[in-house]
C-alpha cells in the first residue's frame, strides 16, 4: 500500500535560514501529494499540493516539487521566519483516508 | 461558515467512563473522519465515513463507535475510556468528488485525558 517518510525532527533555525524538509513516498501509480502544517494549538491546514508528476505545489514562500524519479516531495523555503514555527506533515492518499508521515517540527528562532 | 468544529476542546476521563466527542461541519461536505494524534505518531485514522449512514473502520478502530445519521454530523463515542486513549482527537472532512486530490478540513481538535 501507499507510505510515505518524513524525515524526523526537530529541526532549529535560524530567522531567514534556508528550510528542507524531506519526504518520499511508496506508491501505486502518482497519487496526489500534499503538505499539511499545524501550528501550536491548532489543527492541521493545507499547506501546498501538487497532483502529479513534475508539479510544483507553493504557497506562504514554501515551495514542493513532485518527482516521480526519486519519489520525493520535499518542502523548502528560501528564508523562514518565526512565524513558520510549527508541525509539518507530508501525506498522499490512502485507501479512503490520508496517509500522513510522522510530522516534523520547525522552531525558528529570531 | 464555521467549516469543521469539534466540542469539547479539553476532557478529562476517568478510566471507563463514556464520553462523546463531537465533530460538525457546514460544508455539506460527504467524507468525515476522525484522526488521533501522539507524539512520534503522526495522526492515525480511527474511523471514516464517505456519507450519511456509511462508516467505516480505519487503522485504530478499537474502544471507538462512531454514526453517521446526518452529512454534518459525526460523533466519535468512547464506550469505556482507558490510559491508552489519551491523544488529540481531530476531526476532518472533505468531498468525496475526486477527493484524494482534495484538500481535507480539520478541526481544531480535542485534547483528551484518560487517568
Amino acid at each position: 500500500g501507499n507510505s510515505v517518510t518524513q524525515m524526523e525532527g526537530p529541526v532549529t533555525l535560524s530567522e531567514e535560514a534556508f528550510l528542507t524538509i524531506n519526504c518520499t513516498y511508496t506508491a501505486t501509480g502518482y497519487p496526489s501529494l500534499f503538505w499539511y502544517v499545524q501550528y501550536p494549538g491548532e489543527g492541521l491546514q493545507l499547506l501546498l499540493k501538487a497532483t502529479k508528476a513534475d508539479d510544483k505545489g507553493s504557497n506562504k514562500g514554501f515551495e514542493a516539487t513532485y518527482r516521480k524519479e526519486t519519489t520525493s516531495f520535499h518542502l523548502e523555503k528560501g528564508s523562514v521566519q518565526v512565524s513558520d514555527s510549527a508541525v509539518y506533515f507530508c501525506a498522499l492518499p490512502g485507501t479512503g483516508k490520508l496517509i500522513f508521515g510522522q510530522g516534523t517540527t520547525l522552531q525558528v528562532k529570531p | 461558515n464555521a467549516g469543521v468544529t469539534q466540542t469539547p476542546k479539553f476532557q478529562v476521563l476517568k478510566t471507563g467512563q463514556s464520553m462523546t466527542l463531537q465533530c460538525a461541519q457546514d460544508m455539506n461536505h460527504e467524507y468525515m473522519s476522525w484522526y488521533r494524534q501522539d507524539p512520534g505518531m503522526g495522526l492515525r485514522l480511527i474511523h471514516y465515513s464517505v456519507g450519511a449512514g456509511i462508516t467505516d473502520q480505519g487503522e485504530v478502530p478499537n474502544g471507538y463507535n462512531v454514526s453517521r445519521s446526518t452529512t454534518e454530523d459525526f460523533p466519535l463515542r468512547l464506550l469505556s475510556a482507558a490510559p491508552s486513549q489519551t491523544s488529540v482527537y481531530f476531526c476532518a472532512s472533505s468531498s468525496t468528488r475526486g477527493w484524494a486530490s482534495n484538500e481535507q478540513f480539520f478541526g481544531p481538535g480535542t485534547r483528551l485525558t484518560v487517568l
